[in-house]
């Protein structure tokens, strides 16, 4: 079953352009982590926020975590053609420490040059 | 230091026959988690490899079956395969808690006629 819920299921931008994609969970959780795919290929992991911070940042890419709504963004700024991927939101369980991923569907991003 | 190495990269079975998948992990990673991923759709947990042991399963048949090996690679077993079990096979390294990220492999493409 699906833990994570991505929301928009696919963004269309411009480069330079900033993308905010946005997942939501159902249960308590340890961590979330953001993942890319490439075209059926490989996940290439982005960053992992704890449960108990509330915003992180690794280069152009920013996170936000709200455990009371359950949600979290990630906001990728200036994109370029090279961010066209699909970007995947997997949390565990909380006290399931065994660190099985529970995936969404994903968001399917499209940057045009 | 080489990432997450999986073989075959695509394979053609034919339904009812059986499939054995392989994957090394990252250097200095023990836990191996395996991925079904369907067209269209986030990675499904199917199991990990903790100790040469299955510590954790999701909900998938008994026909899913695996190994770890003392050196922590890894095997991912399909018998009587079926059309619907044509998807990107997907393997993951990591550390032996769910605080840490996941590496993942390229993948091997499952095609079942």
């Amino acid at each position: 079953s699906q833990q994570g819920e991505e929301d928009p299921q696919a963004l269309s931008i411009q480069e330079g352009e900033n993308a905010t994609m946005n997942c939501s969970y159902k249960t308590s959780i340890n961590n979330l982590q953001w993942y890319r795919q490439n075209s059926g290929r490989g996940l290439v992991h982005l960053i992992l926020i704890r449960s108990n911070e509330r915003e992180k940042h690794s280069g152009r890419l920013r996170v936000t975590l709200d455990t009371s709504k359950k949600s979290s963004s990630l906001l990728i700024t200036a994109s370029r053609a090279a961010d066209t991927a699909s970007y995947f939101c997997a949390t565990d369980e909380d006290g399931g420490s065994q660190g099985n991923l529970i995936f969404g569907k994903g968001t399917k991003l499209s940057v045009k040059p | 230091d080489a990432g997450v190495t999986q073989s075959p990269t695509h394979l053609i079975k034919t339904r009812g026959q059986q499939v054995t998948l392989r994957c090394s992990p990252k250097s200095g990673h023990d836990t191996v988690s395996w991925y079904q991923q369907a067209l269209g759709q986030g990675p499904q947990f199917i199991f990990q490899y903790y100790e040469e042991e299955e510590r954790q399963r999701g909900n998938f048949p008994d026909r899913f079956s695996g190994h770890q090996f003392p050196n922590y690679s890894s095997e991912l077993n399909v018998n009587a395969l079926l059309l619907g079990d044509s998807a990107l096979y997907l393997c993951a390294s990591s550390l032996p808690t769910g605080y840490y990220e996941q590496y993942f492999g390229p993948g091997t493409r499952l095609t079942v006629t």
